[in-house]
């Protein structure tokens, strides 16, 4: 059965700290990995991730693929108030024709002024 | 870039009546779309995989006959949960395939009295 698995489940820092979030994998025929921002209402894309070892930045965060490891993590740099949510990993896959995503359980993250 | 809505936003109705939401991609057309529950603090699962002029699939679980969809046209799917109780009171997200990504409506939230 395909599974996306994140850790921690939960995390409280405060501002200014850095922070990782994982997200490991086990699916049939992976197609891509994203992580997604999710505040009171549907998620928001932050990145989607195809191959390995290639990180991608945006502003304070970062994320990278191991395809071998079947990992991901997400990195928030000097945190901020408004970094407060839950962050989602999903991973498209299946056959062709019929991927569909598959969320992990989510990272609940506050940051703390 | 792509948007997806959703209506309505929030809804409240008697436990026995049915429940329609409707999900649309504004600005371009998407054969499938998909359709998520979200209970608190959880993640999101998906119910069911909704394609244009053909049967949805349903996941493990998830009652057909208790949540019909139906995905008349590229831009428009429909799920009406039937016969509402208490316990399908949750948050419900769909999403269209469109370039490159899912995109994700905005939600609804369902309270069943």
């Amino acid at each position: 059965e395909d599974k996306v698995v994140q850790s921690p489940l939960s995390l409280v820092v405060h501002e200014g700290d850095t922070v990782t979030l994982n997200c490991s994998y086990e699916v049939t025929n992976f197609r891509s990995l994203l992580w997604y921002k999710q505040e009171k209402k549907a998620p928001t894309f932050l990145f989607m991730l195809t191959s390995s070892g290639i990180e991608k930045k945006s502003g304070r965060l970062s994320s990278i693929l191991d395809k071998k490891e079947l990992f991901s993590i997400l990195n928030i740099t000097a945190t901020q108030t408004g970094d407060s949510a839950i962050y989602l990993c999903a991973v498209e896959a299946g056959g062709s024709g019929t991927y569909k995503y598959i969320f992990g359980t989510g990272t609940r993250l506050k940051v703390l002024a | 870039g792509a948007v997806v809505s959703q209506h309505p936003s929030w809804v409240i109705c008697k436990s026995g009546t049915s429940v329609k939401i409707e999900c649309r991609s504004l600005d371009f057309q998407a054969t499938t779309m998909f359709w998520y529950r979200q209970f608190p603090k959880q993640s999101l699962m998906l119910m069911a995989t909704s394609n244009e002029g053909s049967k949805a699939t349903y996941e493990q679980g998830v009652e057909k006959d208790k949540f019909l969809i139906n995905h008349a046209s590229l831009t428009l799917s429909t799920l009406t949960v039937t016969s509402a109780h208490p316990e399908d009171s949750s948050f419900y997200i769909c999403s269209a395939r469109g370039p490159g990504l899912q995109y994700f409506g905005p939600g609804t939230r369902l309270t069943v009295l």
